[in-house]
């Protein structure tokens, strides 16, 4: 059974608009949570995380925020420009797992100039 | 070169053959991974190496054979695969094998068993 979701396959956005990821997870003892993003033919490269004691991180465009309650995340990308265009990967991991990461299916981004 | 290498980045095979697959970390790295993508699939977590002992092995069947002869290299050694087997394999290392370590990837091999 797949412990991260990410249920949008897809997502289109307008340049200079804000792009939204959803990310759900069911595993309760998750603390660590990261995106990626992936350009094709290039493997995931590491973009922003968060940690189970903050409820939001942000990197210049990309913010990252965690509902525990709710076990969510998103990632928000302002403004959105078409080099954001790729796949984006949650993947979470608990401490009590070791260095085992489960991802999401991933979330393809399209940002239309 | 810099970062994570992996080759072949294609590779098409029969079932009855015999391949490799090679990934390089060039940062100096103490723990490796071996994903699986397969369409529509999560990644899968395969093999984890650290200090080149295997730590992690997720039930992965044994026609896939791990070698990590050094912390800068892994192999993954494939013999007589399914077509279900066929998917992207992703090679990955981190500074360390903590919980909160980023793992870097790399382009991966795409993989199709006939």
């Amino acid at each position: 059974d797949q412990q991260v979701k990410q249920n949008s396959p897809s997502l289109s956005v307008q340049e200079g608009r804000i792009s939204i990821l959803n990310c759900d997870y069911t595993n309760s003892m998750f603390d660590y949570f990261l995106w990626y993003k992936k350009y094709p033919a290039e493997g995931p490269t590491f973009l922003i995380s968060i940690s189970s004691i903050k409820d939001k991180n942000e990197d210049g465009r990309f913010t990252v925020f965690l509902n525990k309650s709710a076990k969510h995340l998103s990632l928000h990308i302002v403004p959105s420009q078409p080099g954001d265009s790729a796949v984006y990967f949650c993947a979470a991991s608990a401490t009590n797992t070791g260095n085992q990461f489960y991802f999401g299916t991933g979330t393809s981004l399209t940002v239309i100039p | 070169e810099t970062g994570v290498t992996q080759t072949p980045r294609h590779l098409v095979m029969g079932m009855t053959n015999k391949k490799s697959l090679k990934c390089e970390q060039h940062l100096g790295h103490n723990a490796m991974y071996w994903y699986k993508q397969s369409a529509k699939k999560p990644l899968e977590l395969m093999f984890v190496y650290s200090l080149e002992e295997r730590v992690e092995n997720n039930s992965v069947p044994s026609r896939f054979s791990p070698e990590c002869p050094n912390s800068s290299h892994l192999f993954l050694h494939l013999h007589t695969l399914q077509p279900e087997d066929s998917a992207l394999y992703l090679c990955a290392s981190s500074q360390d094998l903590l919980e909160q370590d980023t793992q870097y990837f790399g382009p991966g091999t795409r993989l199709t068993v006939l």
